[in-house]
């Protein structure tokens, strides 16, 4: 266990609907990213907050935002869902700023849009 | 701007043969390399980092500055170590890591 959680951990909606994928961190972590790992793609980077500031943005879409809260978990809203969207999407946290170390990944939310 | 590749997308080796995974990275500053290991579409797990020196489950990677790599080795694979394989670089103050496109391997019996 990464101590990373994701909610919810499967997630089956429709075209042009919007959902909201939910991450808490290690305790102690200030840095989150998400990341969309699609059917035979690697890790596409799509946004990193630091202690509730965004730090980093990826190839993230317009229609997804995402933020981090006080208490350092953070939401990905994904909205006008299309197909091509359907993926794993991984949080991983780490401590951030100048004494980082590794990521570690939550197990990801399997979205499915259909 | 920072990027790693990884120049293949399938490795597919025999069962105690050599395994050669390889990474290269472009970044102007001094770069912290990972290498990150995910199974059967499960959570990424940490393999090794450059920093560290370490040997795990008989890999072993070296930061080559020269030559910008950091390419993944083991002398004899074993079937459990089919994966997928992704280098990350990790910019200075953890400003993101990045990771490569990932290569995945395949042991075969």
């Amino acid at each position: 266990d990464s101590g990373v959680t994701q909610t919810p951990k499967h997630l089956i909606t429709a075209t042009g609907q919007r959902v909201t994928l939910r991450c808490s961190p290690r305790s102690g972590d200030l840095s989150v990213y998400w990341y969309q790992q699609s059917l035979d793609q690697g890790l596409q980077f799509l946004i990193q907050y630091y202690n509730g500031e965004e730090r980093a943005k990826g190839n993230i879409l317009e229609r997804f935002s995402a933020q981090q809260f006080p208490d350092l978990h953070s939401e990905l809203n994904l909205s006008s869902l299309e197909l091509g969207d359907s993926a794993l999407y991984f949080c991983a946290s780490s401590v951030g700023g100048e004494w980082d170390t590794e990521a570690f990944f939550g197990q990801g939310t399997r979205l499915t849009v259909v | 701007a920072q990027r790693v590749t990884q120049p293949e997308k399938l490795l597919s080796v025999f069962k105690g043969a050599p395994v050669e995974l390889k990474c290269n990275y472009s970044y102007s500053g001094s770069p912290e390399l990972f290498w990150y290991v995910q199974y059967s579409r499960q959570r990424l797990q940490l393999l090794l980092r450059h920093i560290s020196r370490e040997s795990i489950k008989g890999f072993t990677a070296d930061l080559n500055k020269g030559e910008t790599s950091f390419h993944l080795k083991k002398p004899f694979a074993q079937e459990e170590d089919s994966a997928m394989y992704y280098c990350a670089l990790r910019t200075l103050y953890g400003q993101n890591f990045v990771f490569g496109p990932g290569t995945r391997l395949s042991v075969l019996p």
